[in-house]
């Protein structure tokens, strides 16, 4: 299965400012996913990040607040930008496991504290 | 209704006993379904996926009903490191496909 490399794994951002989070997979894959997990919440998808297209975003999430660059089929980033205390949570990407009917596997998660 | 649902719990348990989580879902178009294990601030894991035949992998084993709409998730002579949250995953074949993710069940196995 893909290895998934994500960074950073933590920060501490100041209000108004950005953060741009990096998911780097050991294989080359056609769609990357976008995940926050806020406390105590399960997971919530932010958008599909296709290769050579525009992402996808899910209902409550703009391209304006949560840019998404793919340049290759191994790579992708989320930025957060203009931050407040509300987007403090876990960013994770993921990317399919060989198909959709064997689940996903998931990069280690960045754990964002916006104060 | 939430369209996959869970027993947030948490499960309180003794090292050794057999505890079982259900899972609901609401959308019959539901045609994927796994159990992931989410340890405290790390990302989700694949435990399992399940069948409608139901499978069996050591202590765990995982069921489906179609008729009601629910899996379900079976951990026999649990260990404490079984501690751990246990997401209910629904993929939907709709045309495209959309992932779903229960909040999750949180277990403690205590000695």
């Amino acid at each position: 299965s893909a290895v998934i490399s994500q960074k950073p794994s933590r920060d501490i951002c100041q209000r108004g400012t950005s953060l741009t989070i990096q998911c780097q997979v050991d294989s080359q894959v056609t769609m990357m996913f976008w995940y926050r997990q806020q406390p105590g919440q399960s997971l919530t998808l932010i958008a599909t990040a296709n290769q050579g297209s525009e992402a996808t975003y899910e209902s409550g999430f703009v391209i304006d607040k949560f840019p998404i660059s793919r340049p290759n089929l191994t790579f992708s980033t989320l930025t957060v930008s203009n931050m407040s205390p509300e987007d403090s949570s876990i960013y994770l990407c993921s990317v399919e496991l060989r198909g959709l009917s064997r689940g996903y596997t998931f990069g280690s998660g960045t754990r964002l504290t916006v104060v | 209704r939430k369209e996959v649902e869970q027993d947030p719990g948490p499960f309180n348990v003794p090292e050794g006993a057999t505890v079982a989580f259900n899972c609901t879902y609401s959308n019959s178009a539901s045609q994927s379904f796994f159990w992931y294990r989410q340890d405290c601030r790390k990302e989700p894991k694949l435990l399992m996926s399940v069948y409608s035949s139901g499978n069996e992998d050591g202590r765990f084993t995982a069921q489906l009903n179609r008729a009601s709409q629910y899996i379900s998730l079976l951990i026999r002579d649990s260990k404490l490191s079984d501690s751990a949250t246990y997401l209910c995953v629904v993929i939907l074949h709709t045309g495209g496909f959309k992932t779903i993710f229960g909040a999750g069940t949180r277990l403690f196995v205590k000695a």
